[in-house]
């Protein structure tokens, strides 16, 4: 399986402040149609995943342009660039390259 | 917009069986790969299985292989997933997900709580 590794897994944050998380995998997250289906998501307390970000740096309908990802192969990253109060909760990365499809331990963002 | 509400969870005993459903509204349902996705309290999210519109292409996680089964009714809009031999560590929120590609995930339903206790 995929192992996906997040760090940090809290993250104290300040407002206004910049915020960054890694998303590493133990291999290769190119499938054989050339794409990368790495995904990030937002847990807040109490609700259901929503995707912000899909295949490494496609920011969603609705997301605030504040959220931007990044990366290639095996390291990809997601960066606030301002942290807002709303941004509290847990951020996760999945993988939907090789099957299982695996999710990172999630990082708990906290102002 | 997309819909998708689960129903069907509960507490059942170690050893007994449950049968999770998923009503979908919104895009063309049998066009699109469905999937469950589960998370344990206080825990992370795993991947369970999916099925393609056709039901022809499924897959499940090693956890669940053997003991569940997914299936679909294109005609009622509805996912399914049976659960047998149920234990203890299966107790979590279960999600139905889908999106127009299943890789990426993009839409969630609620979740439904699933509780296996003696």
């Amino acid at each position: 399986d995929a192992v996906m590794t997040q760090s940090p897994l809290s993250l104290p944050v300040t407002l206004g402040q910049p915020a960054s998380i890694s998303c590493r995998s133990s291999q290769s997250l190119v499938y054989s149609d050339g794409k990368t289906y790495l995904n990030w998501f937002q847990q807040r307390p109490g609700q259901s995943p929503r995707r912000l970000i899909y295949m490494v740096s496609n920011r969603d309908s609705g997301v605030p342009d504040r959220f931007s990802g990044s990366g290639s192969g095996t390291d990809f990253t997601l960066k606030i660039s301002s942290v807002e109060a709303e941004d509290v909760g847990i951020y996760y990365c999945m993988q939907g390259t090789p099957w299982p499809w695996t999710f990172g331990q999630g990082t708990k963002v906290e102002i | 917009q997309v819909q998708l509400v689960e129903s069907g969870g509960g507490l059942v005993k170690p050893g007994g069986c449950l049968r999770l459903s998923c009503a979908a509204s919104g895009f063309p349902f049998s066009d699109y790969y469905m999937g469950w996705i589960r998370q344990a309290p206080g825990r992370g999210l795993e991947w369970l299985s999916y099925i393609s519109g056709s039901s022809v292409d499924t897959n499940y996680a090693d956890s669940v292989k053997g003991r569940f089964t997914i299936s679909r009714d294109n005609a009622k809009n509805s996912l399914y997933l049976q659960m047998n031999s149920l234990r203890a560590e299966d107790t979590a929120v279960y999600y139905c997900a889908t999106g127009p590609e299943i890789r990426n995930v993009d839409y969630w339903g609620q979740g439904t709580l699933v509780t296996v206790s003696s």
